[in-house]
Parts: structure tokens; C-alpha cells; sequence
């Protein structure tokens, strides 16, 4: 079976801490994923990386950052975190090519207050 | 631009009856894949149907399938017989070959399913 695990299910910092998000999945895809998950927006992609070391900036990447050094694991990084980003993050995972299906992580619930 | 369109905030179906979920999309790449997915109140995100823009005939999977209208932009999800384990949030996604494998999100819509 996939699997996609991130880090932490649920997540309280401080405005201005430094918050990292860790991805890890077990298929050997090439491509993952961060979303941010807000009611009646839907999902809104982040950033994505195709491959090791290499990153691609999404729809919303203010005051995000990403890092991929090794193929299995995504971590998004939040220089220093604003109550706006209070929101559900998803990680997901897939094949290259475009009729490969993401799999995604249970998501992590990030408060900051 | 919104590039995924899903005008159904809320719906709501009588058990055992047939529901279309409207998707519409945009996009100048003529080679795109169209993605659906069900997010439980569970919160996990299942893959449930693929058409790709090349594909002949809509796709089909079980209760699933796809009412694809390319010239409209639109991918359609139709859920035949619906159950009460059908009650879950439905988004449609779109992935464009020129873009890296990036992978693009509707708003969603809340299907309730009524007993």
C-alpha cells in the first residue's frame, strides 16, 4: 500500500516561529506535493517538486518555503508564522505523468496564535 | 484565473438516487488529465476516477463515471445509486503536461446523502 506520513497531525507555534511540516512517502514518486486546505477555497497548491532538489512555486507560496534533499521526503517550511496561516496542510505523492493519481498524507491541523 | 470551476457549494440526493457534480475547467494545453477525489468528514482525500483529454469514452468506475464534454470544458462526476457512505466533500482536479505534473484544485462540493 502508499504511504504518505507527515509529521504531525495537529500543530500549535506562535506568531513568528519557524514551523517545519515534514512529508515522507514510501513509493518512490517523483513528484510531491503542499497544499493548504481552507473551507470553500478547496486546496490550494503551495508548492510541488518534480524531483530531488528541484522545487516549483504553486498558486500561493508567500511566506512558504520547501525542501527536498532526498526523493522520499517534502518539508514545508514557514519562516515565521502568521495567524493567516492557520489552515489544514496536505502533503501528497505521485508518479510522473499525467494520468498518475496523488495520494495524499492524513494532513496536518496547524494553529497559530 | 480560476482554472477549476465548481458551482455547487452544497447538494443534497435521496439514497438510491443518481447525483451529477458539475466540474468546469481552463486550459490552453491541448494533453491534460482530469482527476476526481472524495474527501470524507475522516478528512482523507480517496482517488476516485481519471479522463484524460485523449480518451475516447468518458471513464467508468463502479458506481463512478464521468461525463466528460470536451469542447465544453466540462468533466461531470455522476455517482449512480448513491449511499449514505457517498456523503463526503467531491473536488475535481486538473494536471496539464506542460506544467511539471502540477495539480490544480476546485472549491469542492458538499454532497449530503439523504436516507
Amino acid at each position: 500500500d502508499v504511504k504518505v506520513t507527515q509529521s504531525s497531525r495537529y500543530l500549535v507555534k506562535r506568531t513568528g516561529e519557524k514551523v517545519f511540516l515534514e512529508c515522507v512517502q514510501d513509493m518512490d514518486h517523483e513528484n510531491m506535493f503542499w497544499y493548504r486546505q481552507d473551507p470553500g477555497l478547496g486546496l490550494r497548491l503551495i508548492y510541488f517538486s518534480y524531483d530531488v532538489k528541484m522545487k516549483e512555486k504553486g498558486d500561493i507560496p508567500e511566506g512558504y518555503s520547501v525542501s527536498r534533499e532526498k526523493k522520499e521526503r517534502f518539508s514545508l517550511i514557514l519562516e515565521s508564522a502568521s495567524t493567516n496561516q492557520t489552515s489544514m496542510y496536505l502533503c501528497a505523492s505521485s508518479s510522473r505523468g499525467q494520468h498518475y493519481e496523488q495520494y495524499f498524507g492524513p494532513g496536518t491541523r496547524l494553529t497559530v496564535t | 484565473a480560476q482554472k477549476i470551476t465548481q458551482t455547487q457549494p452544497g447538494m443534497f440526493v435521496q439514497e438510491k438516487e443518481a447525483v451529477t457534480l458539475d466540474c468546469t475547467y481552463d486550459t490552453s494545453d491541448p494533453s491534460y488529465g482530469l482527476f476526481w477525489y472524495k474527501q470524507p468528514s475522516s478528512g482523507e482525500m480517496i482517488f476516485l476516477i481519471y479522463q484524460g483529454s485523449y480518451d475516447q469514452q468518458n471513464a467508468t468506475e463502479g458506481r463512478y463515471s464521468l461525463n466528460f464534454q470536451k469542447a465544453r470544458k466540462s468533466a461531470n462526476l455522476v455517482i449512480s445509486a448513491s449511499q449514505l457512505g457517498d456523503s463526503a466533500m467531491y473536488f475535481c482536479a486538473m494536471r496539464e503536461s506542460t506544467s511539471y505534473d502540477k495539480v490544480i484544485f476546485g472549491p469542492g462540493t458538499s454532497l449530503s446523502v439523504i436516507p
